[in-house]
């Protein structure tokens, strides 16, 4: 059974790099039926998109983040990676790892949705 | 970016009732890249519906999606007491991917 192990500092300062693991439990990493994405939800708001990876190595971002985000996967270790530079106080959220399957229907292979998340981890940004 | 505006804000009804949750999109979503997620505070989200109709994995059938182009709906049958939580409807087709802001079904 899938598990997705997430793991963060929890407390991040101003101006510096926030990293976040995801450990994937059932090697399903390995596989190019599974695509890997992050999600952030400030306080009080709803859920952001960060970005998506994929088994081919291509990876897709936040427009209001690109330049500052670096999602990476790395298969010898189960694990996948989220570096943000640079973080402000805008930066404080729950940040969620997730796995997202690529499905056939009638025929077509298609890209699903994020179908399995990870618990959160909270990240605040402050001095 | 495609903007997704979700109504109402709170939904407030009692166990028994029918939930009816609108998802109008800025521009015209493929039905094959709107989902939606079932969200409870400390909890991960849960995937509900993708494809705009199709339920996920042990999503029991009183849970329902429906729609196409800019106007989605999801669709909750007999509220059970697991059911009050909020509700985000996402599309996954376009770059970058948005979220609605979320509805919140409260128990009344």
């Amino acid at each position: 059974q899938l598990q997705l192990q997430q793991s963060g500092p929890g407390l991040v300062n101003p101006s510096e790099t926030l990293s976040l693991t995801c450990i994937v439990s059932d090697g399903s990493i390995s596989s190019s039926d599974y695509y890997w994405g992050w999600v952030r939800q400030p306080p009080g708001k709803g859920l952001e998109w960060i970005g998506s990876v994929y088994y081919s190595g291509t990876s897709y971002y936040n427009p209001s983040l690109k330049s500052r985000v670096s999602p990476s996967v790395d298969r010898s270790k189960n694990q996948l990676s989220l570096k943000l530079r640079s973080v402000t106080a805008a930066d404080t959220a729950v940040y969620y790892c997730a796995r997202g399957t690529f499905y056939y229907d009638s025929g077509t292979y298609l890209r699903g949705p994020l179908d399995f998340w990870g618990q959160g981890t909270l990240v605040t940004v402050s001095s | 970016e495609i903007v997704l505006t979700q109504s109402p804000g709170t939904l407030s009804l009692s166990p028994g009732e029918r939930a009816t949750l609108s998802c109008r999109a800025s521009q015209s979503v493929s039905s094959t890249f709107l989902a939606w997620y079932q969200h409870k505070t400390g909890q991960a989200p849960r995937l509900l519906i993708y494809g705009a109709s199709s339920r996920a994995t042990g999503i029991p059938d009183r849970f329902s999606g429906s729609g196409s182009g800019t106007d989605f709906t999801l669709t909750i049958n007999r509220l059970e007491p697991e059911d009050f939580a909020v509700y985000y409807c996402h599309q996954y087709g376009s770059s970058p991917q948005t979220f609605g802001l979320g509805t919140k079904v409260e128990i009344k």
